[in-house]
Order: C-alpha cells, then structure tokens, then sequence
C-alpha cells in the first residue's frame, strides 16, 4: 500500500491564480480530510468527507473547494489564490470515524507559496 | 471536544524514558485521547490512542489516570529519532482532530 499520497510537494502560485491539491489514498477509507499548517502552529481543519459525494466544512473552510466523486480521491481546490493561504498542506484518511477510536493516516504533505 | 494542555518543550537524554504529559479536565466519557507526533515538516504520525485502560503498542505506552482528567505518553527509550513534536488530542467525534501547539520534545545525545 502507497498508504496517502499527495500532489505537488511544492507549489508557487501567484495571487489570483487557481489550483487543485491532489490527494489519494489506496486503504479503501472512507474518510478524508485535508488540514493546513502555518508556521510554529497546529493543524487545522479545511473541509472532510465521510464518504463519495459527501463533503463538509471545518475550522478554516473559505476560499477552498472540495468535491468526493470516488473513495480514492479528494482533491482540493483554491479557487483564487490569496497569501494568507501560503502554508503546508496536509490529507488525511481514516477507515471509521477517528472520534470512534479508529486512526487517521496523514499524507507527506504540500508546500504552497502564494506571491 | 476537550481542550488539552501541554508543555512547550521538554528535553531527554537518548536511551532514557521520555514522559510526556498532558492535561485534558475537560474530558467527558466518550472522548478517546490520542497522540500523534510530527518530525520537521512531515505529516503528523499517529502514535497510540486509548479511552479508558492503559495501552501500549510497539512505540509507546499511553497512560490514562483513574479520572481520565490528564495522560502521559512514555517513549520507553528514547533515540535521537523521536525528536519531534508530540500532541496530544482528545475527540469524541468526526476527524476534526484539533491539533494544538503541542510539545517539541528534543532527545540530546
């Protein structure tokens, strides 16, 4: 098993330019989430799935989009790239619920520099 | 979810235990404590979780007091390795695992 794998590692964008964060898994979970990390600071949660077609926002939500067409896949979208959203990117996935005693996995990770 | 508290930072001399507190008074009965630990700027690492009983895997040792109000993570022997940041994190639901400052633990030679 790959376990988690995310793409790029490392972007540069510039303001007002979109992209879309990559983000796979092979372990047949059926929850994913991604999670963005500023310097000298936690994770915090962008947008999660508990399943193909059913997506929801968490802490930090604005300016991203996310969409869940199979269980492998859950890309994430910037819609129009701003610098605060400069900062490392991280997929996560999980087989049941992490509340539910189960263990989320996390991915290498994306650096994004917004200019 | 419970909030947790941490130290900033601890230090342990390679080979020996490290113990790593946390705090978590807020805790009610179906929230799980977890740890996780992150090296440089790689992905975090899960490293053990539990409810209620003590647990321990091939990495650590989670210990729960009676009132489930704080925990400590034991590395039994600690190498230059497992320098890292270690948080520790209580959820009752969902994966929004609420990840704080947490403790930069540094293993010294």
């Amino acid at each position: 098993n790959a376990g988690v794998t995310q793409t790029p590692k490392f972007q540069v964008l510039k303001t007002g330019q979109s992209m879309t964060l990559q983000c796979a898994q092979d372990m047949n979970h059926e929850y994913m989430s991604w999670y963005r990390q500023d310097p000298g600071m936690g994770l915090r949660l962008i947008h999660y799935s508990v399943g193909a077609g059913i997506t929801d926002q968490g802490e930090v939500p604005n300016g991203y989009n996310v969409s869940r067409s199979t269980t492998e896949d859950f890309p994430l979208r910037l819609l129009s790239a701003a610098p605060s959203q400069t900062s490392v990117y991280f997929c996560a996935s999980s087989y049941g619920l992490a509340g539910g005693g189960d263990t989320q996995y996390f991915g290498p990770g994306t650096r994004l520099t917004v200019l | 979810d419970a909030k947790t508290t941490q130290p900033t930072s601890m230090d342990c001399a390679e080979g020996r235990a490290a113990n790593l507190p946390c705090n978590h008074s807020t805790i009610s009965g179906n929230e799980y404590v977890y740890w996780y630990r992150q090296i440089h700027s790689q992905g975090p690492q899960y490293i053990i979780h539990g409810l209620k009983n003590n647990e321990t895997n091939e990495m650590a040792s989670l210990i729960i007091t009676e009132d489930r109000k704080s925990s400590t993570l034991i590395l039994p022997h600690a190498t230059l390795r497992d320098t890292a940041v270690y948080y520790c994190i209580v959820l009752k639901r969902n994966n929004d695992m609420r990840f704080g400052a947490g403790t930069r633990l540094t293993v010294k030679p």
